[in-house]
């Protein structure tokens, strides 16, 4: 089983639509969980930290339920630019990233 | 500030060959991290290195080796190369003494074909 499992998509949305996705992780132990952007062909950019209680950074939210072992990521008002694709990262404690393989986000005019 | 610095950006090796990869860390970072990203997949972590020693290293059969430069430069190399080795490579520099995901910076890595 992937430490990190991503729905792949790809999601194709209209400007100022709503998109929301998941990713799910194995290890129960994990103590750090993150959102990161991918441009193609490009580095991974730190998009956000996921807490707990939950958190928002502008037009993106982040929910984080441990029980079930899944995090989300909800983008509002989606905008041409947040068109990448979207990693799942979960550290367990040491120093690796796990990594899902990434949800496609493609926002239209 | 330069960021992470990474070189070659693009190369071509044939099977069998080794390829040697460098990285330049951020100004103050003193921890490197390897990850290898095949395509369509997420970055999958190779080895982390910290004051000149290997600290963790993730699933990569021993092809897979690296070096820190007291000046916390790394390079990573790998031999006997196969067609699965195509990949971008990615160089991660972070905070001294962390590694953690809201303090690592990734460089724009090293695309390497092996044909």
């Amino acid at each position: 089983r992937k430490e990190v499992e991503q729905d792949p998509g790809p999601f194709n949305v209209p400007e100022g639509a709503t998109v929301a996705f998941n990713c799910t992780y194995s290890n129960s132990a994990s103590q750090s969980f993150f959102w990161y952007r991918q441009d193609c062909r490009k580095e991974p950019k730190l998009l956000m930290s996921v807490y707990s209680s939950g958190n928002e950074d502008g037009r993106f939210t982040a929910q984080l339920n441990r029980a079930s072992q899944y995090i989300s990521l909800l983008i509002r008002d989606s905008k041409l630019s947040d068109s990448a694709t979207y990693l799942c990262v979960v550290n367990g404690g040491d120093y690796k990233l796990s990594f899902g393989a990434g949800t496609t986000v493609t926002v239209r005019a | 500030d330069a960021g992470v610095t990474q070189s070659p950006t693009h190369l071509i090796k044939t099977r069998g060959q080794q390829v040697t990869l460098r990285c330049s860390p951020k100004s103050g970072h003193d921890t490197v991290s390897w990850y290898q990203q095949a395509l369509g997949q997420g970055p999958q972590f190779i080895f982390q290195y910290y004051e000149e020693e290997e600290r963790q290293r993730g699933n990569f059969p021993d092809r897979f080796s690296g070096h820190q430069f007291p000046n916390y430069s790394s390079e990573l190399n790998v031999n006997a190369l196969l067609l699965g080795d195509s990949a971008l490579y990615l160089c991660a520099s972070s905070l001294p003494g962390q590694g953690f995901g809201n303090t690592i910076y990734f460089g724009e890595g090293s695309w390497l074909t092996v044909v």
